[in-house]
């Protein structure tokens, strides 16, 4: 499978908890994109990696969340001291680095704040 | 700041019919891309079909056609033939083509396909 891949598919937890994700783009495609969907609403932006520079945080994305990109290739996003407010689905996109390229995206971690 | 608006919460639609899906959208650059994505119960977001604002003819993919009206500011979605399959929720967005280049997501209509 050449496809986005994210790590787990699920994860349950107790407020207060912290809670990491992983994001393996397609090969070779630059840009990294993480977004929150949370029940009946489309997907929110949250942060954009070009290769390891991480280069825009939306104001979603408070001082709990924190995302790294180490060498360019796969990206974790980091949830410290949840919430139930954080209970949604994560969604990590990646791309090719011309402007005109599409965002593919992978399953999704759905995270659920007891 | 851009916005997309999908105004059909949800749609049934008979098997073997065709559909569409409506897609407005505001933004004050001059340069921009509409896409539209298919997400299954799985929760995957599929990529469907890409129109961009520069693009002189409708897009199409397959049984998907993207009806684009510059002027009106819209970007319905059309799905010809409908299947069994097709039920999902679609959602139409915007691509930023200055900066970033982050999607920003309509609300989604929930298209339910009847045998």
């Amino acid at each position: 499978d050449t496809g986005v891949s994210q790590d787990p598919r699920h994860k349950i937890t107790k407020r207060g908890q912290n809670v990491t994700f992983r994001c393996d783009p397609i090969s070779e495609h630059n840009r990294l994109y993480w977004y929150r969907q949370t029940l009946g609403q489309g997907p929110e932006f949250l942060t954009y990696f070009q290769n390891e520079a991480q280069l825009e945080k939306s104001r979603l994305l408070s001082d709990r969340f924190s995302a790294e990109r180490p060498k360019g290739s796969f990206s974790t996003l980091e949830i410290q001291r949840t919430e139930q407010g954080d209970s949604a689905m994560y969604l990590c996109a990646t791309s090719p680095s011309g402007t005109t390229d599409t965002q593919y995206f992978g399953p999704g971690t759905r995270l659920t704040v007891l | 700041a851009q916005k997309i608006t999908q105004t059909q919460p949800g749609m049934f639609v008979q098997e073997k019919e065709a559909v569409t899906l409506d897609c407005t959208y505001d933004t004050s650059d001059p340069s921009y891309g509409l896409f539209w994505y298919k997400q299954p119960s799985s929760g995957e977001m599929i990529f469907l079909i890409y129109q961009g604002s520069y693009d002189q003819q409708n897009a199409t993919e397959g049984r998907y056609s993207l009806n684009f009206q510059k002027a009106r500011k819209s970007a319905n979605l059309v799905i010809s033939a409908s299947q069994l399959g097709d039920s999902a929720m679609y959602f139409c967005a915007m691509r930023d083509d200055f900066g970033n280049e982050k999607l920003t997501f309509g609300t989604g209509t929930r298209l339910t396909i009847i045998p």
